[in-house]
């Protein structure tokens, strides 16, 4: 068990343009969370996988946001044109279980900034 | 209005103090989980413990103890004898069950500095 990771860590970019978040969860977690946090704050919720559907996305911020979790592996996060808004770490979880209360475990994060 | 609240925003002691971080949660279902979290410089957040709401059994795990009151929705952690090594941001959080999920809802954290 290698715990949930992300890639990059860090990721610079200039307004406008799109970037890309990989997070590879728990093998055999069925469940993967995408979270952002920004300064001083909680994580908060962005969107759900079990397995590779897509469950809950209405707090993805905007439409410049999408994930996606093909073959129920891995997941991608993606945002489009860019605003400096957008810097945060952006957090991956995963978890398993037959849809309870199990606990989410969490990656290193990817820490974004919109120059 | 928040769900989940953590008063404390940042708490500064010395080394060997025991410390209490605090959490008040509100929700309206019966069967919920409260989870305390650790994040370290390195940003990673570490699982720490979990509870349901049927248990208000109070637990401890080392120096680490947590005090589950369902009469006032609170669910503190207390570090006896606090080290340097348990600087970081602490994170409360209340777990409740959507239609096809659960969803867990954060407070702001606790940043603890313990001091030498």
């Amino acid at each position: 068990d290698t715990g949930v990771s992300q890639d990059p860590r860090h990721k610079i970019t200039k307004r406008g343009q799109n970037v890309t978040f990989r997070c590879d969860p728990i093998s055999e977690h069925n469940r993967l969370y995408w979270y952002r946090q920004t300064l001083g704050q909680g994580p908060e919720f962005l969107t759900y996988f079990q397995n590779e559907a897509q469950l809950e996305k209405s707090r993805l911020l905007s439409d410049r946001f999408s994930a996606e979790r093909p073959k129920g592996s891995f997941s991608t996060l993606e945002i489009q044109r860019t605003e400096q808004g957008d810097s945060a770490m952006y957090l991956c979880a995963s978890s398993f279980g037959p849809g309870g209360q199990e606990t989410q475990y969490f990656g290193p994060g990817t820490r974004l900034l919109v120059l | 209005a928040q769900k989940v609240t953590q008063a404390q925003t940042e708490i500064s002691v010395v080394e060997k103090e025991d410390v209490t971080l605090d959490c008040v949660y509100e929700t309206r279902d019966t069967t919920y989980y409260l989870f305390w979290y650790k994040q370290p410089p390195s940003g990673e957040l570490v699982f720490l413990i979990r509870r349901n709401s049927f248990d208000e059994q109070n637990e401890i795990s080392g120096r680490y103890s947590w005090n589950f009151q369902k009469s006032t929705s609170s669910f503190n952690f207390t570090i006896t004898a606090s080290q340097v090594v348990d600087s970081a941001v602490y994170f409360c959080a209340l777990s409740e069950k959507q239609y096809n999920f659960n969803k867990f809802y954060f407070g702001s954290g606790t940043k603890l500095n313990v001091k030498p």
